[in-house]
């Protein structure tokens, strides 16, 4: 089956700085989605980036298909960004579509 | 408002009582999914739907059963539960069952059981 890594597991912030999550996955994938679980549990969706890079406000995505790997690039961190972050990777094919979720990275930024 | 309506949000039951999570979206989706959510596990996927009368298996089928007989609902069915189905469950659904489509999800349901 699709195997999905995260790295790292928890990394706590001083708000205001960088990180990047990395995602790295096997080669059974169509493409990669990333989501963020706030604390209050609600899941959105934030990136669907089967190749190359997206951005959206203050994050942005890379994924190198042909490497297995996805970046998460967070920046100038804010409270707001606590929570978890996952990555999916999706496999489809003639009547299914499957989604599975890496562990997640717990994200805690700091005032 | 587009939305994926879970019920209940919260449960405590007993092992081997029957017991159904319902999963309603607005969207006229055809795809939808339920997920576990476990410490330590993130989220694996139950069962998922493409359309109407099309379930099939995720990763962690075993003890649960769904139905799709009609667009709007995706109920998932414990028909015995046990303890090692405790967890936070997720409905999810988006208009297709292909790459590219944004995933909505439900709020989550807690379930208890003992």
């Amino acid at each position: 089956g699709i195997q999905v890594e995260q790295s790292p597991p928890d990394l706590i912030l001083q708000e205001g700085a960088n990180s990047t999550l990395r995602c790295n996955f096997s080669d059974s994938v169509n493409n990669l989605q990333w989501f963020h679980q706030n604390p209050w549990g609600q899941l959105i969706n934030l990136f669907y980036i089967p190749s190359g890079t997206k951005q959206n406000g203050r994050l942005s995505a890379t994924t190198v298909a042909t490497e297995r790997y996805s970046l998460l690039y967070i920046s100038s961190s804010q409270t707001t960004d606590s929570g978890v972050y996952f990555c999916a990777a999706v496999s489809s094919g003639a009547g299914s579509y499957q989604l599975t979720f890496g562990k997640g990275t717990k994200l805690s930024v700091i005032p | 408002e587009a939305q994926v309506t879970q019920n209940p949000r919260y449960l405590i039951t007993v092992t081997g009582k029957k017991l159904t999570v319902t999963c309603s979206q607005n969207m006229n989706h055809e795809y939808m999914s339920w997920y576990r959510q476990d410490p330590g596990l993130g989220l694996r996927q139950i069962y998922y739907s493409m359309n109407v009368e099309a379930t099939d298996k995720g990763d962690v089928p075993e003890g649960y059963k769904v139905s799709r007989k009609e667009k709007r609902n995706f109920p998932l069915i414990l028909e015995s539960p046990s303890p090692n189905q405790t967890s936070l469950y997720f409905c999810a659904s988006s208009r297709e069952g292909r790459a590219g489509n944004t995933i909505y999800f439900g709020e989550g349901s807690w379930l208890t059981v003992v």
